[in-house]
C-alpha cells in the first residue's frame, strides 16, 4: 500500500530563511506527488505537482520540490521565507489503481518568525 | 473561473442528528471527492463520484453516504451523528479522466457536534 510521511510535524525558521519540508512516499509504481498548502479556516491550495519527466518542480509562490527515486522522497523548498508562508503543507500520493484518492501525510505546520 | 464551492461554511448539530454537506465543482468538471479532516488524524479519503455514481469510499461507516446530481454538484449526509464526527469536510474535483489525478479543493464546511 501507498503511504506518505512528512518529517516534522512543526518547522520554525525565520524570515529570509530556507524552507525545508521533507516528505518521504511509499510506492512500488511511479507515484504522482503533490503538495499542498493550507492556510487556517480554509481549504487545500496545491502548490506543485510531479507526474513524469522533470524531476525538479517549480511550483507557486517561489516553491520547488524535487522527486528523489533512490530516496523515495519529494522536499519542498523555498529559498527564502516570508511570513505570508506560515501556514500547514501536507505532501500527496495519487492512489494507484484508479480508486480516486489521495493518500495524505500528517501535515507540517510551518512557523515563520520576525 | 469560480473554485469549488461548499455550503454551509459553519454546521452545528447534535449528536443523533443528520447532516447535510454540499458541494459544486469547478465547471467542467465531473468528479467529486470528500475528505474529512478531523483533529488528530489527519485527512482521510470518504466518497469519490463520478459521473453521478460511486466509484469509491474510504473505510467509513455506512451512515456516511452521498450522491452526485446531474450538474455533478454533490451532497454528503452523515447520519447519526456521533461526537466524533466533528471535523471540516472538505470537497474536491477533478477532470473525468484525471490522470495524474489533480485534485482541486474547495474550502470546507466545518461540523461541529455536540
Amino acid at each position: 500500500a501507498q503511504s506518505v510521511t512528512q518529517l516534522g510535524s512543526h518547522v520554525s525558521v525565520s524570515e529570509g530563511a530556507l524552507v525545508l519540508l521533507r516528505c518521504n512516499y511509499s510506492s512500488s509504481v511511479p507515484p504522482y506527488l503533490f503538495w499542498y498548502v493550507q492556510y487556517p479556516n480554509q481549504g487545500l491550495q496545491l502548490l506543485l505537482k510531479y507526474t513524469t519527466g522533470a524531476t525538479l518542480v517549480k511550483g507557486i509562490n517561489g516553491f520547488e520540490a524535487e522527486f528523489k527515486k533512490s530516496e523515495t522522497s519529494f522536499h519542498l523548498t523555498k529559498p527564502s521565507a516570508h511570513m505570508s508562508d506560515a501556514a500547514e503543507y501536507f505532501c500527496a500520493v495519487s492512489d494507484w489503481g484508479n480508486t480516486g484518492k489521495l493518500i495524505f501525510g500528517q501535515g507540517t505546520t510551518l512557523q515563520v518568525k520576525p | 473561473e469560480a473554485g469549488v464551492t461548499q455550503s454551509p461554511t459553519h454546521l452545528i448539530k447534535t449528536r443523533g442528528q443528520q447532516a447535510t454537506l454540499r458541494c459544486s465543482p469547478i465547471s467542467g468538471h465531473t468528479s467529486v471527492y470528500w475528505y474529512q479532516q478531523a483533529l488528530g488524524l489527519g485527512l482521510q479519503f470518504l466518497l469519490w463520484y463520478d459521473e453521478g455514481e460511486e466509484r469509491n469510499r474510504g473505510n467509513f461507516p455506512p451512515r456516511f453516504s452521498g450522491r452526485q446530481f446531474p450538474n455533478y454538484s454533490s451532497e454528503l449526509n452523515v447520519n447519526a451523528l456521533e461526537l466524533e464526527d466533528s471535523a471540516l469536510y472538505l470537497c474536491a474535483s477533478s477532470l473525468a479522466t484525471p490522470g495524474d489525478n489533480e485534485q482541486f479543493f474547495g474550502p470546507g464546511t466545518r461540523l461541529t457536534v455536540l
